[in-house]
């Protein structure tokens, strides 16, 4: 049970360049979740997944997408890369929503990337 | 704008002393949560309490959740130098189903 796999743990790119960051969960998990985490902001939802084919917009959602076509991946895209964007992405999963169906999250182990 | 916030920013502790830390949150909520960083790892979920409940107990923690005064303190007893991380509390919005995260306090145990 590998639990929530995040790749690549670090990335560089220069401004405008574009990329997909990688989350996946063997769990059979219903939600899944993108955060970026910056010093001093704590952390911030992007975009959020309630089930296969279903995603909705977090806080920060301007300059990243995302797709859920099946339950286990969950992809973020960068479309076109901003220094703004240099931060540390946690991705989540919980097999509902919690407290109805399970006791929390469980967290990758992030990607941190630089914007340059 | 975020729905948590952790006080204090940053607590520094001897071992074996207790660490409280409070977060305050803003509109009404179904669950709130706390979780643990360890540096450069991703967050541990440590408890979930609901709305309905006052307190609740895993192991050496201790939560507490006021919901007319919109706060929560975790408490952990008989600190230890492994309790070393960050801790962040999370809350729904009562009409959502996502959780929000705050800054989180810093907590640093002394061996």
């Amino acid at each position: 049970n590998a639990g929530v796999t995040q790749t690549p743990k670090f990335q560089v790119l220069k401004t405008g360049q574009s990329m997909t960051l990688q989350c996946a969960q063997d769990m059979n998990h219903e939600y899944m979740s993108w955060y970026r985490q910056d010093p001093g902001m704590g952390l911030r939802l992007i975009h959020y997944s309630v089930g296969a084919g279903i995603t909705d917009q977090g806080e920060v959602p301007n300059g990243y997408n995302v797709s859920r076509s099946t339950t286990e991946d969950f992809p973020l895209r960068l479309l076109s890369a901003a220094p703004s964007q240099t931060s540390v992405y946690f991705c989540a999963s919980s097999l509902g929503m919690p407290g109805l169906k399970s006791g929390g999250y469980t967290f990758g182990s992030g990607t941190r990337l630089t914007v340059v | 704008s975020q729905q948590g916030e952790e006080d204090p920013q940053a607590l520094s502790i001897q071992e074996g002393e207790n660490a409280t830390m409070n977060c305050s949150y803003k509109t009404s909520i179904n669950n709130l949560q706390w979780y643990r960083q360890n540096s450069g790892r991703g967050l541990v979920h440590l408890i979930l309490i609901r709305s309905n409940e006052r307190e609740k107990h895993s192991g050496r923690l201790r939560v507490t959740l006021d919901t007319s005064k919109k706060s929560s303190s975790l408490l952990i007893t008989a600190s230890r130098a492994a309790d070393t991380a960050s801790y962040f509390c999370a809350t729904d919005v009562r009409a959502g189903n996502q959780f929000y995260f705050g800054t989180g306090t810093s907590l640093t145990v002394i061996p």
